[in-house]
């Protein structure tokens, strides 16, 4: 079965530095797509960034980047520059096999910037 | 675009009433679904749909009602509302359901913050 685990409930950056989210999968498919959003305290869910199991470069949209370790069944968010804006929960996520086509989803991390 | 729609933002229904939650979207989008959210739970799929005519249960499907007569629009009915169904309510669509593609990327509406009492 195909799951998907963070392990930081909650996280705290200082404003302007970096921080990483951790995010492991577990599949049997050879292909499959892993994705992360984010909920801030409005409630609406944010597509961020998506990782292709074929791609070999690591995803990069703006200060948002990928560390896929495909061996490790492993992909980490980067958040680059952290902002206030960016306090939110974080949501990795695969596309479930199967005909639903469903996101399972892990748990969630929660991100606080610090000014 | 608009990208995925949802109407309305927040709705209170007594038990045993009915509604429907309308979801659209303007990215000529195949595959559209229904989530639901609670606190400890997650997010789950009630429904889903592949295309114009073509719907399919989900993981939590009872209690509710799809159809999908256009590519643009997919409602979620409530046919007789239980305290069980508080919730918020998600509506999103993808290009495809295929998971190995950035085809696949989930657009979520705003959400729909209901409570049964």
């Amino acid at each position: 079965a195909q799951k998907i685990t963070q392990t930081q409930p909650g996280m705290f950056v200082q404003e302007k530095e970096a921080v990483t989210l951790d995010c492991t999968y577990d599949t049997s498919d050879q292909s499959y797509g892993l994705f992360w959003y984010k909920q801030p305290s409005s409630g609406e869910m944010i597509f961020l960034i998506y990782q292709g199991s074929y791609d070999e470069q690591n995803a990069t949209e703006g200060r948002y980047s990928l560390n896929f370790q495909k061996a490790r069944k492993s992909t980490n968010l980067v958040i680059s520059a952290s902002q206030l804006g960016d306090s939110a929960m974080y949501f990795c996520a695969m596309r479930g096999g199967g005909n639903t086509g469903k996101l399972i989803f892990g748990q969630g991390t929660t991100l606080q910037v610090k000014p | 675009n608009a990208g995925v729609t949802q109407t309305p933002k927040f709705q209170v229904l007594k038990t045993g009433q009915s509604m429907t939650l309308q979801c659209a979207q303007d990215m000529n989008h195949e595959y559209m679904s229904w989530y639901r959210q609670d606190p400890g739970m997650g997010l789950r799929l009630i429904h889903y749909s592949v295309g114009a005519g073509i719907t399919d249960q989900g993981e939590v499907p009872n209690g509710y009602n799809v159809s999908r007569s256009t590519t643009e629009d997919f409602p979620l009915r409530l046919l007789s509302a239980a305290p069980s169904q508080t919730s918020v309510y998600f509506c999103a669509s993808s290009y495809s359901a295929f998971q190995g593609s950035s085809e696949g990327t989930q657009y979520f509406g705003p959400g729909t913050r209901l409570t049964v009492l």
